[in-house]
């Protein structure tokens, strides 16, 4: 256990769907990151935050793509109509960037699948 | 764009060493390589990282050619709860780069 938790772990929705995914980071840790990976592949950056502010945005991340991390706590991922590329795997990570080795800590990711 | 070229599979004997490799010719002189596994229906876990000179931890030791251009982590004793896949990667080790770029890493296998 890294001490990242998301939730839920797993999710099947239609599509068409909205869903939204949570991640609570370390406590201390200042950054946030999204990640997504599909079957075979090593995981996508997404986008990522310092404390509440969204910094940086993957050309991954569609219209249909939001996240936010209010008061720089927990995020959350939201998805709005789902496709069926949107299966994947969606992995949060957090660490804290005041050190310079910035090492990335990794939820167990949930897992989407779209019907 | 790959900036690191890791074979796509490996088996080893549990109880024996695992030697990894992993070629990143491109490397730039302020960045580390990295190693991350991701055992099966995980998230990716740090093992270690390292500039130029060989380093050790806990789980792992990672051996760097004098040149840069590729490097070795060798696993000593491997279990089979070792069995993941392993991604290597190259980046710099400052606070302002944000994210790490995974390629398709090597799935180990270790065999009883």
């Amino acid at each position: 256990d890294t001490g990242v938790s998301q939730d839920p772990r797993h999710k099947i929705t239609k599509r068409g769907q909205n869903v939204t995914f949570r991640c609570d980071p370390i406590s201390e840790h200042n950054r946030l990151y999204w990640y997504r990976q599909t079957l075979g592949q090593g995981p996508e950056f997404l986008t990522y935050f310092q404390n509440e502010a969204q910094l940086e945005k993957s050309r991954l991340l569609s219209d249909r793509f939001s996240a936010e991390r209010p008061k720089g706590s927990f995020s959350t991922l939201e998805i709005q109509r789902t496709e069926q590329g949107d299966s994947a795997m969606y992995l949060c990570a957090s660490s804290l960037a005041a050190v310079a080795k910035n090492i990335q800590y990794f939820g167990a990711g949930t897992r989407l699948s779209v019907l | 764009d790959a900036k690191t070229t890791q074979p796509t599979s490996m088996d080893c004997a549990e109880g024996r060493a695992a030697n990894l490799p992993c070629n990143h010719s491109t490397i730039s002189g302020n960045e580390y390589v990295y190693w991350y596994r991701q055992i099966h229906s995980q998230g990716p876990q740090y093992i270690i990282h390292g500039l130029k000179n060989n380093e050790t931890n806990e789980m792992a030791s990672l051996i760097i050619t004098e040149d840069r251009k590729s490097s070795t982590l060798i696993l000593p004793h491997a279990t089979l709860r070792d069995t993941a896949v392993y991604y290597c990667i190259v980046r710099v080790d400052a606070s302002n780069d944000y994210k790490l770029s995974f390629g398709a890493g090597t799935t180990v296998t270790v065999r009883a």
